[in-house]
């Protein structure tokens, strides 16, 4: 039963474009919400994350968008630089707890 | 900004020892850090939550005779792979929160890759 969705496993963007990496979620007592990236061989780096008050919330070049009707995020990355490309995870958990249920992760390639 | 160190970031054992993983926080205190495993191509799996100075809370179909989580001080959890099985094999990764708020990000290690031959 996965939790947490990423359809999408890779994406390939044109360096100075934007770059949507979406995650879909089924429970609805998730509240709180995550975007890592990982380079191979690491562990996952902390982007950006949005409370379920919020649905919306912007740092720098990322953007968050939280629909909770859809029970949908998106990650926006504008504009897509080169060292933008890893792997992207999207992680929900429900507040007070640290249990972070993560998606299976989507490539992001920026193309120079 | 805060550091999660782990150690060590690549482990080669033969069929049948036990391998240690250490899990550090560099500049913060951590009354709780977590251990994530994660297989190729998949996503990170919670495996336990390390709590200082008392016993681990291991997830659901995550032996803890195999897994042995001490978490003896403020900065140190370590993961112990008892007899370890070429099954074992998989990317072990420790986190932790930095803040005192209910929803501070976890910061994570660098993992580590353990191939059990």
């Amino acid at each position: 039963d996965q939790q947490v969705k990423q359809n999408s496993p890779s994406l390939s963007v044109q360096e100075g474009r934007i770059s949507i990496l979406n995650c879909d979620y089924t429970n609805s007592m998730f509240d709180y919400f995550l975007w890592y990236k990982k380079y191979p061989a690491e562990g996952p780096t902390f982007l950006i994350s949005i409370s379920s008050i919020k649905d919306k919330n912007e740092d720098g070049r990322f953007t968050v968008f939280l629909n909770k009707s859809a029970k949908h995020l998106s990650l926006h990355i504008v504009p897509s630089q080169p060292g933008d490309s890893a792997v992207y995870f999207c992680a929900a958990s429900t507040t007070g707890t640290y249990k972070y249920i993560f998606g299976t992760g989507t490539r992001l390639k920026v193309l120079a | 900004g805060a550091v999660v160190s782990q150690h060590p970031s690549r482990v080669i054992c033969k069929s049948g020892t036990s391998v240690k993983i250490e899990c550090r926080s560099l500049d913060f205190q951590a009354t709780t850090m977590f251990w994530y495993r994660q297989f190729p191509k998949q996503s990170l799996m919670l495996m336990a939550t390390s709590n200082e100075g008392s016993k681990a809370t291991y997830e659901q179909g995550v032996e803890k005779d195999k897994f042995l989580i001490n978490h003896a001080s403020l900065t140190l959890s370590t993961l112990t792979v008892t007899s370890a099985h070429p099954e074992d094999s998989s990317f072990y990764i420790c986190s932790a929160s930095v803040g005192q708020a209910i929803n501070s990000p976890l910061h994570f290690g660098n993992g580590t890759r353990l191939t059990v031959t």
